[in-house]
């Protein structure tokens, strides 16, 4: 079946670093994928979206793009604030999105 | 424009007791709706679907049940809490056929006591 892999966090970076967080996927066809993020004691939020191959998603200066290749759809953020420590979560899309599987979260941690 | 709402936002309930959790949705017609578990330190579980009124699909086997009495109403329910039901319960809908993904309701922490 569908599954999501992420690395594990907690990650902490300090403030205006780099982030990367990793997301690689199986599945069959050719699914949407997405990040979504979780701040604290809230709901998830959709952040970002690629619907097809070298597709880039972005919002709030993060950016991810779908590789088929090699079935990853990483996160990137050139220089991270502390408003962006949350937990982020990969997901594809698949089945004519009726059913959305998750990668099992990363949490991002900035220090000032 | 579409809003979910999910209630309510934090429960304390002792073990054996029922449970009910509400989520409905506002401004779109016929959505999928979804209840998701989200355990401390953990990722998401999807607990049930549902692609239209008598159309209910449950992912894993437990104490919990879910009903659609109207269109865009869903309703997670227990007739007895385990402490392990304990969690961070969140509702979610989607459109049939869009990749628009999922829009996520604020959750519902319940802590079995």
């Amino acid at each position: 079946g569908d599954s999501v892999t992420q690395m594990e966090g907690p990650v902490t970076l300090s403030e205006e670093a780099f982030l990367t967080i990793n997301c690689t996927y199986t599945a069959t066809g050719y699914p949407s994928l997405f990040w979504y993020v979780q701040y604290p004691g809230e709901g998830l939020q959709l952040l970002l979206k690629a619907t097809k191959a070298d597709d880039k998603g972005s919002n709030k200066g993060f950016e991810a793009t779908y590789r088929k290749e090699t079935t990853s759809f990483h996160l990137e953020k050139g220089s991270v604030q502390v408003s962006d420590s949350a937990v982020y979560f990969c997901a594809l899309s698949n089945k004519g999105y009726q059913k959305v599987t998750f990668g099992t979260g990363t949490k991002l941690q900035v220090i000032p | 424009s579409q809003t979910i709402h999910q209630w309510p936002a934090t429960l304390v309930q002792p073990v054996g007791s029922p449970l009910s959790l509400e989520c409905t949705v506002e401004g779109t017609s016929n959505p999928n709706l979804y209840w998701y578990r989200q355990a401390a330190g953990r990722g998401l579980q999807l607990l049930f679907y549902s692609i239209g009124i008598d159309q209910i699909s449950s992912e894993v086997p437990q104490n919990l049940s879910a009903s659609r009495p109207q269109d865009r109403q869903f309703i997670l329910s227990s007739k007895k809490l385990l402490l392990s039901d304990s969690g961070f319960y969140l509702c979610a809908w989607s459109l049939m056929g869009t990749d628009y993904g999922y829009t996520f309701g604020s959750g519902t922490r319940l802590t079995v006591v």
